[in-house]
């Protein structure tokens, strides 16, 4: 499988700042990626999703980047609220068969 | 829409014992639900991916035995936990993803917190 299990690194940012999150993804073959936010004791929530065949996708307030060149997707949250403080994990797909996880970030909003 | 509901919210048992965990699409019909496994400040582990009316596919060093899969109907899948150790608590949330859904984005659940005693 694709998933690992290290604990989570964390990111402090001051409230109105922007964010930035970043996730590795291992296998080439992903074509499908999604954004989850996963509050503490609750399931992961949706936030955005690419296709491989995008770079860039933008929603409310977030912005999701993805090069597929060095593996690599980032989140972008623009004025970060503290309701933004949560476990953000990115996960990877190859259409069709399962979702693998990131390691996760922490992020606190400082107000 | 596309929510998805788990039963029990948390959990308590002693060591030993069989726990059974649903999961449930509320609003869709789920042709495919995922269970994972997660632990304190660690990323979701993904056990096993669960079709409607056919075995489990579990992920490698899943025990088969010990985590039953059961996905009877298109909005629902259990998993039971059977002789639970305290090693097996752990926070279990499910997955549905939409019967072809394009992209295949998957819902999930609020989650189970499993503590054995």
């Amino acid at each position: 499988g694709e998933n690992v299990g290290l604990h989570l690194p964390t990111l402090s940012v001051q409230e109105g700042d922007n964010s930035i999150i970043n996730c590795a993804y291992s296998n080439s073959a992903s074509d499908y990626f999604i954004w989850y936010k996963q509050e503490s004791g609750k399931g992961p929530q949706f936030i955005i999703d690419i296709r491989s065949n995008m770079d860039k996708r933008q929603g409310q307030r977030v912005t999701v980047l993805l090069n597929k060149t060095v593996k690599h997707l980032s989140l972008q949250i623009a004025a970060t609220q503290p309701g933004d403080s949560a476990v953000y994990f990115c996960a990877e797909n190859i259409i069709g068969n399962q979702f693998y996880f990131g390691t996760g970030t922490s992020l606190t909003v400082i107000p | 829409g596309a929510v998805v509901s788990q039963h029990p919210s948390r959990v308590i048992c002693k060591s030993g014992t069989s726990v059974k965990i649903e999961c449930r699409s509320l609003d869709f019909q789920a042709t495919t639900m995922f269970w994972y496994r997660q632990f304190p400040k660690q990323s979701l582990m993904l056990m096993a991916t669960s079709n409607e009316g056919s075995k489990a596919t579990y992920e490698q060093g899943v025990e088969k035995d010990k985590f039953l899969i059961n996905h009877a109907s298109l909005t629902l899948s259990t998993l039971t936990v059977t002789s639970a150790h305290p090693e097996d608590s752990s926070f279990y949330i499910c997955s549905a993803r939409l019967a072809g859904g394009k992209p295949p984005t998957q819902y999930f659940g609020p989650g189970t917190r499993l503590t054995v005693l």
